[in-house]
């Protein structure tokens, strides 16, 4: 069955300063994953998304993530944080036609 | 395109009261989904519904815990009698299908079980 494993449950990085969130999944067969973003009081909003089209793959406000098979990873970056980049993120893994399963989280705060 | 609909938002109960919580998916997803969510924790799935037809209930708590989708359209999820553990966000999401679609999720209904 597939997993999560998100490293660091909460990260605090200055504005400005890069911004690494780390994710390591298992898996029997190439998986999809995905990175969710979550804000206070909010639903899960899709950051990006692994299809095995490309192993690096780029999402919206400015954040990527790279596939890793020889690692089994899928870290999320971004270049320059921002204060609206303060929010929950979740890591998630499927196998196609097997649930969605998520990590435990991240929590980003970013400092000015 | 609107998105996925929940109601309430916010539910406060004594225990062993009923409750029930609302979703209306996005429109032509055919697949929806009930997560639970417990505070500092991930999603877990608790049902999974291929237009009308529960196909993954593996998780939900079955004596206390029931769920339909009516015409393949909005859904409901009920419980009866609430506990102070089913204290958590109930979210809903909707996928065009079912093999690694992406999901979109629903605000999610926070509820409190006193």
């Amino acid at each position: 069955a597939q997993s999560v494993t998100q490293l660091g449950s909460h990260v605090s990085v200055s504005e400005g300063a890069l911004v690494l969130l780390r994710c390591n999944y298992s898996s029997s067969v190439p998986p999809y994953l995905f990175w969710y973003v979550q804000y206070p009081n909010q639903g899960l909003q899709l950051l990006l998304k692994y299809t095995s089209a490309a192993t690096l793959v780029k999402g919206i406000n400015g954040f990527e993530a790279e596939f890793k098979k020889s690692e089994t990873s899928f870290h999320l970056t971004k270049p320059s944080a921002h204060m609206s980049d303060a929010a929950e993120y979740f890591c998630a893994v499927s196998e196609g036609n097997t649930p969605l399963v998520f990590g435990k989280g991240t929590r980003l705060s970013v400092i000015a | 395109e609107a998105g996925v609909v929940q109601s309430p938002r916010y539910k406060i109960i004594e225990k062993k009261q009923p409750v029930a919580f609302w979703c209306n998916p996005i429109s032509g997803h055919n697949t929806l989904y009930w997560y639970l969510q417990n505070l500092g924790q991930g999603p877990e799935l608790l049902i999974r519904y291929e237009n009308e037809e529960a196909v993954d209930d593996s998780q939900l708590p079955k004596d206390r815990f029931s769920a339909e989708r009516l015409k393949g359209v909005d859904s409901t999820l009920k419980i009866q009698p609430a506990e102070l553990g089913d204290s958590a966000v109930y979210l809903c999401a909707s996928s065009r299908g079912g093999n690694g679609e992406t999901q979109y999720f629903g605000p999610g209904t926070r509820l409190l079980v006193l």
